[in-house]
């Protein structure tokens, strides 16, 4: 099985810079996601990691170490709208389940 | 394509009475899941099809839950003689072998057990 830990919840202020970290025990691993969920919407995509290193997207990079079972999302120039709740999630060798942390809440202040 | 879609958005039943959600995946998706999400918790995976074979279903997942994906399309979540702890969003979601890795996320059926 999976067992996920992430911060419950982030402040930061509008401009800067946050970083979440995901820290994850498996007992299999084929590659670790971020997904950002708006309140009262469904999950939407932001990442994907399965080696080693920093991958980087826009205003999002990913990170992952997998001899430490560790990954953080790093967002930069934080927007009001990524207020949102960042979930972190491990998948099953075989390309089959996921397993979702509890996610974190970001709050963006002005 | 307008992406994942889910029926009916919100329900809202009796304990006891039983309950069938309706997912439509991405076309040519051939993966698709179930998971359930209650409030302030990440989505919990409930079970998972590959074409119309469901290949695995998780143990937390109790004998009054029942999915179908009859031809490889939509699929189908029943819950018998609903509880209270039921109460939750459903949520679908659909992936290709061919495309990303990442899973695409109907908007989900909100669960109200009365």
């Amino acid at each position: 099985g999976q067992n996920i830990d992430q911060p419950t919840e982030m402040t930061a202020t509008e401009g800067a810079i946050v970083q979440i970290n995901c820290t994850y025990q498996t007992s299999g691993f084929n590659g670790l996601f971020w997904y950002q969920q708006h309140a009262g919407e469904a999950p939407t995509f932001l990442s994907y990691n399965v080696l080693d290193g920093l991958e980087e997207k826009g205003r999002f990079s990913s990170f992952l170490s997998r001899s430490k079972g560790y990954s953080y999302l790093l967002l930069k120039e934080l927007q009001m709208k990524d207020s949102a709740s960042y979930l972190c999630a491990v998948r099953d060798e075989g390309y089959q389940k996921v397993t979702f942390g509890t996610g974190t809440k970001l709050q963006v202040i002005p | 394509d307008t992406g994942v879609s889910q029926n009916p958005r919100h329900k809202i039943t009796k304990r006891g009475q039983n309950v069938t959600f309706r997912c439509d995946p991405i076309s040519e998706h051939n993966r698709l899941y179930w998971y359930r999400q209650t409030l302030g918790q990440g989505p919990e995976f409930l079970t998972y099809f590959q074409n119309e074979a469901q290949l695995e279903k998780s143990r937390l997942l109790s004998d009054r839950f029942s999915a179908e994906r009859p031809k490889g399309s939509f699929s189908t979540l029943e819950i018998q003689r609903t509880e209270q702890g039921d109460s939750a969003m459903y949520l679908c979601a659909s992936r290709s072998d061919t495309g990303g890795h990442e899973q695409y996320f109907g908007p989900g059926t909100r669960l109200t057990v009365t």
